[in-house]
């Protein structure tokens, strides 16, 4: 059974710092593309960011990049989002998912249940 | 960016009623389009990708479909269980980009 644990998170001040963690169970994780997406409080989903399974390819929204860092350790089975100068528009429920997909079709099939991370002085 | 405007933003409907929610892109996304039901507290859960594959353990009154740039989600014979907010997701390219949401309620 795929399991997918995030962790890490917390309320932070504007300006502040937080790694979350996405530990996985039940599935081949080296192998697996991972993102992250996240989900203000009463709004829609964005997408974050996404991780080949070697780490060697990576990708964020243009509202992040240069202050959210994707990463993993395979060994650890674990995926973390290292987060930096927040703001409160960063205020969310924050899922690791699995990104599965073929030549002509890409998904986010597991997800895990989520961490809020509150940005508030 | 690829915009993804998903309509209506609500509906009502009965148990039993057949609804349809659609997405459009704004530009071809060919088969990259997925579609997601989440429930409050809840990850979101994945119902159809390709955009016509439904997902194992996905009820078959759930059904996804193309034209062009336009995309639906039809829910036939709607259940207790199936009202949610839907959402639908291209990644054909990044940054990926979700539908704002149609959130289903009881009439």
């Amino acid at each position: 059974e795929v399991q997918l644990v995030e962790s890490g998170g917390a309320l932070v001040q504007p300006g502040g710092s937080l790694r979350l963690s996405c530990t996985a169970a039940g599935f081949t994780f080296s192998r697996s593309w991972m993102t992250w997406v996240r989900q203000a409080p009463g709004k829609g989903l964005e997408w974050v960011a996404n991780i080949k399974g070697d780490g060697s390819e990576k990708d964020s929204v243009d509202s992040v990049r240069g202050r959210f860092t994707i990463s993993r350790d395979n060994a650890k089975n674990s995926l973390y989002l290292e987060m930096t100068s927040l703001r409160p528009e960063d205020t969310a429920v924050y899922y690791c998912a699995t990104l599965r997909g073929s030549s002509d079709t890409r998904y986010f099939d597991y997800w895990g249940q989520g961490t809020l991370v509150t940005v508030s002085s | 960016d690829i915009q993804m405007i998903q309509s209506p933003s609500s509906l009502s409907a009965s148990v039993g009623d057949t609804v349809t929610i659609t997405c459009r892109a704004s530009q071809n996304i060919y088969t990259f389009l997925n579609w997601y039901q989440q429930k409050p507290g809840k990850a979101p859960n994945l119902l159809i990708h390709g955009p016509t594959t439904l997902q194992s353990a996905v009820p078959s009154r759930f059904s996804g479909g193309v034209s062009g740039t336009d995309f639906t989600l039809t829910i036939r014979s709607l259940q207790a269980e199936d009202f949610a907010t839907y959402y639908c997701l291209q990644t054909h390219k990044t940054p990926y980009t979700f539908g704002q949401g149609t959130k289903l309620e009881i009439k």
